[in-house]
């Protein structure tokens, strides 16, 4: 039992270029959530799912996609890297009521 | 306005001294629940502790409890005899009955706790 992973640890993009964080829980969670984590500000939610096929949107999700094929995976996609989207990434999942787990993160630099 | 308000930016606590870390929410819901999670230097989020609103209780986890004042909504984490490796970032989070994203956690700031020996 994983819990929840992510990939990549780490990862720096050029302004410009896209690519897609990879969030999966082997936990049958129905809720899964992508948070940025920037300094001084907590956790900010991006994105959020209820179930596989739901998807909607955050606090901040604009220069986000997701989408929710399977329960097992939610990736987050950054369509234009820019320089304001460094931040620490967390992929989260829960059942129901449940407590809250986050995966390790994914620290990503945009320069 | 700030539906989680930290108002500690940092703490020291002498090493097997008790501290207090204060949180302070704003909802209008009745049904809601408030979390404690602990990010060391390493990066990861570890949940702490789960109070909820209709809990009669303060909750308790180990070296961890929960002084929650639903009158002044607050839910403020009391760690006791703090250990060295209880030094690290310190968050508040809540979680709404609402629908839509207020379902989801709402974090505070954080409070970086930093435990001297």
């Amino acid at each position: 039992n994983a819990g929840v992973t992510q990939t990549p640890k780490f990862q720096v993009l050029k302004t410009g270029q896209s690519m897609t964080l990879q969030c999966a829980q082997d936990m049958n969670h129905e809720y899964m959530s992508w948070y940025r984590q920037d300094p001084g500000m907590g956790l900010r939610l991006i994105h959020y799912s209820v179930g596989a096929g739901i998807t909607d949107q955050g606090e901040v999700p604009n220069g986000y996609n997701v989408s929710r094929s399977t329960t097992e995976d939610f990736p987050l996609r950054l369509l234009s890297a820019a320089p304001s989207q460094t931040s620490v990434y967390f992929c989260a999942s829960r059942a129901g009521s449940g407590t809250q787990y986050f995966g390790p993160g994914t620290r990503l630099l945009v320069l | 306005a700030q539906k989680i308000t930290q108002t500690q930016p940092g703490m020291f606590v002498q090493e097997k001294e008790a501290v207090t870390l204060d949180c302070t929410y704003d909802t209008s819901d009745q049904s809601y629940g408030l979390f404690w999670y602990k990010q060391p230097s390493s990066g990861e989020m570890i949940f702490l502790i789960y109070q909820g609103s209709y809990d009669e209780q303060n909750a308790t986890e180990g070296r961890y409890s929960l002084n929650f004042q639903k009158a002044r909504k607050s839910a403020n984490l009391v760690i006791s005899a703090s250990q060295l490796g209880d030094s690290a970032m310190y968050f508040c989070a809540m979680r709404e009955a609402l629908s839509g994203s207020a379902r989801q956690l709402t974090f505070g700031s954080g409070t970086q706790l930093t435990v001297l020996p």
